[in-house]
């Protein structure tokens, strides 16, 4: 299967400061990235929906200014947790889709946060 | 709006057991059904992907099924074996969107 490589897979910062996670297709071309957080015992819950070169697109409840995605690249999203608050602790995952597997979705490792 | 539901939410059993987990959806209008393993602190594995227009699939130990009318599929784990413990998830992805909806998943240990 096509390979979807998550950095860094654990990270622990202090509050009031930004950090950056990103998500690579290593062997295919990512049109669509997926970002979701999973809370302990609950589902992933789908963050947002990004296409290459366009902006994501939001789930309700989710504040974009806070969880700012980019897709630059066919390769390449990230997801940026600005001025982090403990209740941003969660693990977040990310998933890829690409041109000639439109219908599955491969996903990263995850990125475990943890702000104090 | 797509609800996915795993039962049961956890499962403790002895090794060597046949285990059957479940997943119901409430829209049956969906493309395919995923099932993934994560382990603690991990990200997921895809284990099984069964198209819509499919019965089952099957991987080693693993067989996964969809009744799509009825909006359910089982996991079934042959000979269950201590390595096997993790959450499994189960996600719909319908179709139209193919956004992966997931339920809270099956929390398994398997004790020698």
């Amino acid at each position: 299967g096509a390979v979807v490589s998550q950095h860094p897979s654990w990270v622990i910062c202090k509050s009031g400061t930004s950090v950056k996670i990103e998500c690579r297709s290593l062997d295919f071309q990512a049109t669509t990235m997926f970002w979701y957080r999973q809370f302990p015992k609950k589902s992933l819950m789908l963050m947002a929906t990004s296409n290459e070169g366009s902006k994501a697109t939001y789930e309700q409840g989710v504040e974009k200014d806070k969880f700012l995605i980019n897709h630059a690249s066919l390769t390449l999203s990230t997801l940026t947790v600005t001025s982090a608050h403990p209740e941003d602790s969660s693990f977040y995952i990310c998933s890829a889709r690409g041109r000639d597997r439109y219908f599955e979705a491969f996903f990263g490792q995850g990125t475990r946060l943890t702000v104090v | 709006k797509q609800e996915v539901t795993q039962i049961p939410a956890a499962l403790s059993v002895p090794e060597g057991e046949n285990l059957v987990l479940n997943c119901s959806f409430t829209d049956s209008a969906i493309y395919n059904l995923q099932w993934f393993r994560q382990d603690p602190g991990k990200g997921l594995t895809s284990l099984l992907l069964i198209q819509s227009s499919q019965r089952e699939q099957t991987s080693g130990r693993l067989n996964a099924s969809l009744d799509k009318s009825s909006g359910r599929s089982t996991l079934y784990i042959a000979a269950s074996q201590p390595g096997d413990s993790a959450t499994y998830l189960c996600a719909v992805s319908p179709g139209g969107s193919y956004i992966p909806t997931f339920g809270r998943g099956t929390s398994l240990i398997v004790h020698p």
